[in-house]
C-alpha cells in the first residue's frame, strides 16, 4: 500500500515567519499534488509536480519534488493569516487515483 | 468555472437508516470519486467511477455502495448507516486529461446517531 506521511500535522506560527511542510513516502509517484482546504470547503489544487527535482513557485509558496519522486516539500515565505488552512499532499497511483497524506493544519496568527 | 456540487452540507441520520449522498459535476468529466475525511487520516477513497454504470471499489468500500446512471451524477449510498460512518464526505471529479487534478465539492458532514 502506498502511503504518504505529512509532517508536521499541526503548525501554528506568527505572521511573517517562514515554514516548511513535508510529505514523505517509501513509494515512487509519477506526480504529486498539493491541495489547500479551508473550513467548510473541499480541497483546491495548488500545484502539481511531475519531474524529480522539480521546483515550482506560486507567489510566496515554493513546492519541490524530490529527486527520487518519493517526497515533496512546501515552503511558505513570510506567512500571512490568509495562508491558514489544511494542506494536503496527494500522490498519483495510476488510473486517475490519488493517495492523500493526513494533512497539515496550518494556523498563522496575526 | 468548474463546479462540483453536493446535495447537502450537513446531514443527521439515525443508525440503520439508508442514506443517499448526491454529487453533480458540470464539467463533462469521465471520472468521479467519493472520499471520506476524518481527522488525522486524510482523505480515504471509498468508490470511484470511470464512466456511466461503471464503478470500482476504493480502499474502504465496506458499508457503502454507489450509483452512476448519468455522466454528471455520482451517488453514494449507505445501506444501513452506523455511527462509525459519521464523517465528512467529499465528492471529486477529473477529466483524465490533466495530470490527475481533481475538483472537489464542498463536502457533506454526516452525523449518524
Amino acid at each position: 500500500t502506498q502511503l504518504l506521511e505529512q509532517s508536521p500535522q499541526f503548525l501554528s506560527i506568527q505572521e511573517g515567519e517562514n515554514l516548511t511542510v513535508y510529505c514523505n513516502s517509501s513509494s515512487v509517484f509519477s506526480s504529486l499534488q498539493w491541495y489547500r482546504q479551508e473550513p467548510g470547503e473541499g480541497p483546491v489544487l495548488l500545484v502539481t509536480v511531475v519531474t524529480g527535482g522539480e521546483v515550482k513557485k506560486l507567489k510566496r509558496l515554493t513546492f519541490q519534488f524530490g529527486d527520487a519522486r518519493k517526497d515533496s516539500s512546501l515552503h511558505i515565505t513570510a506567512a500571512q493569516p490568509g495562508d491558514t488552512g489544511l494542506y494536503l499532499c496527494a500522490g498519483a497511483r495510476g488510473a486517475q487515483k490519488l493517495v492523500f497524506g493526513q494533512g497539515t493544519r496550518l494556523t498563522i496568527n496575526p | 468555472d468548474v463546479k462540483v456540487t453536493q446535495s447537502s452540507r450537513y446531514l443527521v441520520k439515525r443508525t440503520g437508516e439508508k442514506v443517499f449522498l448526491e454529487c453533480v459535476q458540470d464539467m463533462d468529466h469521465e471520472n468521479m470519486f467519493w472520499y471520506r475525511q476524518d481527522p488525522g487520516l486524510g482523505l480515504r477513497l471509498i468508490y470511484f467511477s470511470y464512466d456511466v454504470k461503471m464503478k470500482e471499489k476504493g480502499d474502504i468500500p465496506e458499508g457503502y455502495s454507489v450509483s452512476r446512471e448519468k455522466k454528471e451524477r455520482f451517488s453514494l449510498i449507505l445501506e444501513s448507516a452506523s455511527t462509525n460512518q459519521t464523517s465528512m464526505y467529499l465528492c471529486a471529479s477529473t477529466s483524465g486529461q490533466a495530470e490527475y487534478e481533481q475538483y472537489f465539492g464542498p463536502g457533506t458532514r454526516l452525523t449518524v446517531t
